[in-house]
């Protein structure tokens, strides 16, 4: 297995334009979660769906924030319109369910830089 | 607020020595583990420690979990430069076992 992909690796985007970041999760996983790294927060939990459900989103900063999965090898992270402080790698992570019991592996990230 | 947070922020020391981590979390938990992530990579599981278990090892790598204390930690042995990574311990949620939380994280820098 190739692993969770994400794309764009990088992407730098204008204040208020709308992005796109995109996740393949490994095959066979139920779960599937983003998160946001900065050196300020740290890794921040955003949404994770247990078997294409959304179940917690408490960590979507705003409503600029949306997240979807349509089906169980695709999620896609939006926001609309982006700001500066935006700015952070952003990680899709899969495991074979959600809980602290099973090993969540990690895409290479997506670094975001809004400008 | 965060479930676990690790000890200390920052780690250096010579290729050779061990290391030593500390993770600290506040309620019960069923599961912990611990994660490494290099420079400019995603996260990469080592170890699960379950709250019935005390010890666990893999490799150079040892956990130890003390439930009346909260906390756990993370012992490399032999240090070489390769295990220069941040180490991060991940336990399920206050409120909730279904979700992760991880903690910020301890910065190792093993020196050649």
């Amino acid at each position: 297995d190739a692993g969770v992909i994400q794309s764009p690796r990088h992407e730098v985007t204008e204040m208020g334009q709308e992005v796109t970041l995109r996740c393949k999760p490994i095959s066979g996983h139920n779960s599937l979660f983003w998160y946001r790294q900065t050196m300020m927060r740290g890794l921040e939990l955003l949404i994770y769906f247990n078997n294409n459900v959304p179940i917690d989103d408490s960590g979507m900063p705003e409503d600029r924030f949306s997240a979807k999965m349509p089906n169980a090898s695709f999620s896609t992270l939006k926001i609309q319109p982006s700001e500066p402080r935006d700015s952070a790698v952003y990680f899709c992570a899969s495991s074979l369910s959600s809980g602290a019991f099973y090993e969540q592996y990690f895409g290479p990230g997506t670094r975001l830089t809004v400008t | 607020s965060q479930q676990g947070e690790e000890d200390p922020q920052a780690l250096s020391i010579q290729e050779g020595e061990n290391a030593t981590m500390n993770c600290s979390y506040k309620t019960s938990i069923n599961n912990l583990q611990w994660y490494r992530q290099n420079s400019g990579r995603g996260l990469v599981h080592l170890i699960l420690i379950r709250s019935n278990e005390r010890e666990k090892h893999s490799g150079r790598l040892r956990v130890t979990l003390d439930t009346s204390k909260k906390s756990s930690s993370l012992l490399i042995t032999a240090s070489r430069a390769a295990d220069t990574a941040s180490y991060f311990c991940a336990t399920d949620a206050a409120t909730s076992y279904d979700k992760v939380i991880f903690g910020p994280g301890t910065s190792l820098s093993v020196i050649p």
